[in-house]
């Protein structure tokens, strides 16, 4: 079955230390996964996606598929940076897909 | 641009009510999906809407329905309501194909007396 799990509801980590933010996935198929970021107050938002490999507010994430995970990392946290994070996969079932998310992770960035 | 519009933002009901919430996509996007976020949880695909027809579907009852407009707004229907069913309702819309990101709303915070 389709799964995605973050094994952390909560990360709390000091301002300028390295942040790692776990996803793991079971697909049977090519996996198409991002990573949403909810701020305090605001609406659910893309963060980036693997297929851009792309840096994001200086994120990154590489899809390891021998691994099935899609870690999100940043070398140096920043209080910014405190929110909801959640890992998705797209499941293409119908013309567009759909998302199945993982659970979230909240992430606290400490002064 | 407005980005995608949910209403209302706060609805209270009572079992075995029925509600209908309201979503107008981001403009230029034709595919409407929802879902549903219960506290504590990530959002869970309900149904997702495209040329005015329900296209894919999540493991939800007959009690969860939809409609899509010819100007890509859409409804969520809710029937026979349960205490179970409060939660974050969220409506994402896309465009150009199956590869094209979602972009969300900030959703129905749908309470259950």
């Amino acid at each position: 079955a389709q799964r995605v799990t973050q094994p952390e509801k909560l990360l709390s980590v000091f301002k300028g230390a390295p942040v790692e933010l776990k996803c793991n996935y079971s697909y049977s198929g090519s996996p198409e996964l991002f990573w949403y970021v909810q701020y305090s107050r605001q609406r659910l938002q893309l963060l980036l996606r693997h297929i851009s490999r792309e840096s994001i507010k200086g994120f990154t994430a590489d899809l390891n598929k021998g691994e099935t995970s899609f870690h999100l990392k940043k070398p140096f946290a920043q209080e910014e940076d405190s929110a909801m994070y959640y890992c998705a996969l797209k499941n293409y079932g119908g013309s567009q897909g759909n998302l199945i998310f993982g659970k979230g992770t909240k992430l606290s960035v400490k002064p | 641009d407005a980005g995608v519009t949910q209403s209302p933002t706060h609805l209270i009901k009572t079992r075995g009510q029925q509600v209908t919430l309201r979503c107008s996509p981001k403009s230029g996007h034709d595919t409407v999906s929802w879902y549903q976020q219960a506290l504590g949880q990530g959002p869970q695909f309900i149904f997702q809407y495209y040329e005015e027809e329900e296209r894919q579907r999540g493991n939800f009852p007959d009690r969860f329905s939809g409609h899509q407009f010819p100007n890509y707004s859409s409804e969520l229907n809710v029937n026979a309501l349960l205490l179970g069913d409060s939660a974050l309702y969220l409506c994402a819309s896309s465009s150009g194909g199956a590869l094209q990101p979602q972009h969300f709303g900030d959703g129905t915070r749908l309470s259950i007396l």
